[in-house]
């Protein structure tokens, strides 16, 4: 079975800094991978998918995320965080139905 | 362009009582289906529908019901609410391609008194 571990529960990150989320995945096949983001009292919009190809994917909002295979990684980054940025961000597998990871909550001080 | 829809947004329950949670989708999307998200648990699967017509259990379908009522609809049903049923629901669409991208709704508010 998929299953997908975010290890960081909560990261606070000073605005105009560098963010990096980690992503872990078990899977036994090529994974389907995804990064959604969730402002607070909102639903989940997607930030970027990966299935093949290019292992750096880019996505909006500035944020792009790197798969690796050989770590079993699909870590999601931004260059330089905005304020707006403050969320949850999920990891996802998907084998016909999403398997999440529990989420990082983001925090952006001034 | 109202991608998924899901009512109500807030709801207040007594222990014991039932409800419908609704969900529609205008994308003509074959799949749908209902996540529960809990603090630090992630979002996790109650019930999905691959098509018209079937529904299958997820990792917490205990305590629910589904209705795929066509295409377009598919509801969420709590028989007896318990507290532990406090939550936030998300009802979600996508063709059933792995690679397509799942569509979420706003959520639905939940507490169980």
């Amino acid at each position: 079975a998929q299953s997908v571990t975010q290890p960081d529960i909560h990261i606070t990150v000073s605005e105009g800094a560098s963010l990096e989320l980690r992503c872990n995945y078990s899977y036994g096949a090529t994974p389907y991978l995804f990064w959604y983001v969730q402002s607070p009292g909102q639903g989940l919009q997607l930030l970027l998918k990966y299935f093949s190809g290019d292992t750096l994917v880019q996505g909006i909002k500035g944020f792009e995320a790197e798969f690796k295979r050989s770590q079993s990684s699909f870590n999601l980054r931004k260059p330089s965080v905005h304020w707006s940025d403050a969320a949850e961000y999920f990891c996802a597998v998907n084998d016909y139905k999403l398997s999440f990871g529990a989420g990082t909550t983001v925090t952006v001080r001034a | 362009n109202a991608g998924v829809t899901q009512t109500p947004k807030f709801q207040v329950l007594k222990t014991g009582q039932s409800m419908t949670l609704q969900c529609a989708q205008d994308m003509n999307h074959n799949s749908m289906y209902w996540y529960q998200q809990d603090p630090g648990m992630g979002l996790r699967l109650i019930y999905y529908s691959a098509s018209e017509g079937t529904t299958d259990k997820g990792e917490v379908p205990n305590g629910y019901n589904v209705s795929r009522l066509n295409k377009r609809e598919f509801s969420l049903r709590l028989e007896s609410a318990a507290p532990s049923q406090t939550s936030v629901y998300f009802c979600a669409s996508s063709n059933p391609d792995r690679g397509n991208t799942i569509y979420f709704g706003e959520g639905s508010w939940l507490t169980v008194v």
